[in-house]
């Protein structure tokens, strides 16, 4: 699976918009885009995934760069309890060697939301 | 049901013990995960069911680690022979479907194990 960077960690102030972003310049076609978060002490969350086009749920945004080297997950509010560490991760569709398209986590981005 | 459940939530063990761990995953998810996290350490992924079979066990740390599954539902993780090393939270997943297929999937999570090896 193509490997994704993302900064070690962000800061944020609460009730207003965070952007992480995440690298990924050797995306396949076949690549979907997963993010998770894992809150302190919590098992990971599904926060959102995509391919192709933008997608937004009740949790966050993505936004995928038009030549799909890049997104970014956007929190329209950050609340205190948003802090965690945000996972980005591509899953391949037609990977069944190998990893098996199975998430494989890397060390994410640690948020912090200042009252 | 809900969600992912595991059992027990903590467990304590003297080194050299066996120790079984237990997930339920979400009635009707097919693909069952099971990762490890050490203290202030990543996700480390251990093993991977497609039904009762396991397609990819390349994350198993050692032959002192195994996982089956019955019923393509409950899946435990047993430890032979405990290791100190072995100290960690062990958290299940499941996802509707596994493999390629299940890309366009979110994966459930449970709230892990808590092992301690004393």
């Amino acid at each position: 699976d193509a490997k994704t960077t993302q900064p070690n960690s962000m800061e944020s102030n609460e009730e207003e918009p965070v952007h992480l972003p995440c690298n990924h310049s050797t995306i396949s076609g076949t690549d979907y885009i997963h993010w998770y978060r894992q809150l302190p002490s919590q098992g990971p969350e599904y926060v959102i995934h995509g391919l192709t086009s933008n997608v937004n749920n009740r949790m966050a945004s993505l936004a995928i760069a038009e030549d799909r080297k890049s997104s970014t997950l956007i929190l329209h509010r950050a609340t205190l309890r948003d802090a965690a560490v945000y996972y980005c991760i591509l899953r391949d569709q037609w990977n069944y060697g190998g990893s098996q398209g199975n998430l494989i986590f890397g060390k994410g981005t640690k948020l912090s939301v200042k009252p | 049901g809900a969600g992912v459940s595991q059992s027990p939530s903590n467990k304590v063990t003297e080194k050299g013990k066996d120790v079984e761990l237990r997930c339920d995953p979400i009635s009707g998810h097919t693909a069952l995960y099971w990762y490890r996290q050490s203290l202030g350490q990543g996700l480390e992924f251990l093993i991977y069911f497609q039904g009762n079979s396991a397609p990819d066990k390349s994350g198993l740390p050692s032959d002192r680690f195994s996982a089956e599954r019955t019923g393509g539902s409950v899946s435990t993780l047993t430890i032979q022979r405990t290791q100190q090393e072995d100290s960690a939270v062990y958290l299940c997943a499941s996802s509707l479907l596994g493999g390629g297929a299940g890309a366009n999937y979110g994966y459930t999570f449970g709230s892990g194990t808590r092992l301690t090896v004393v």
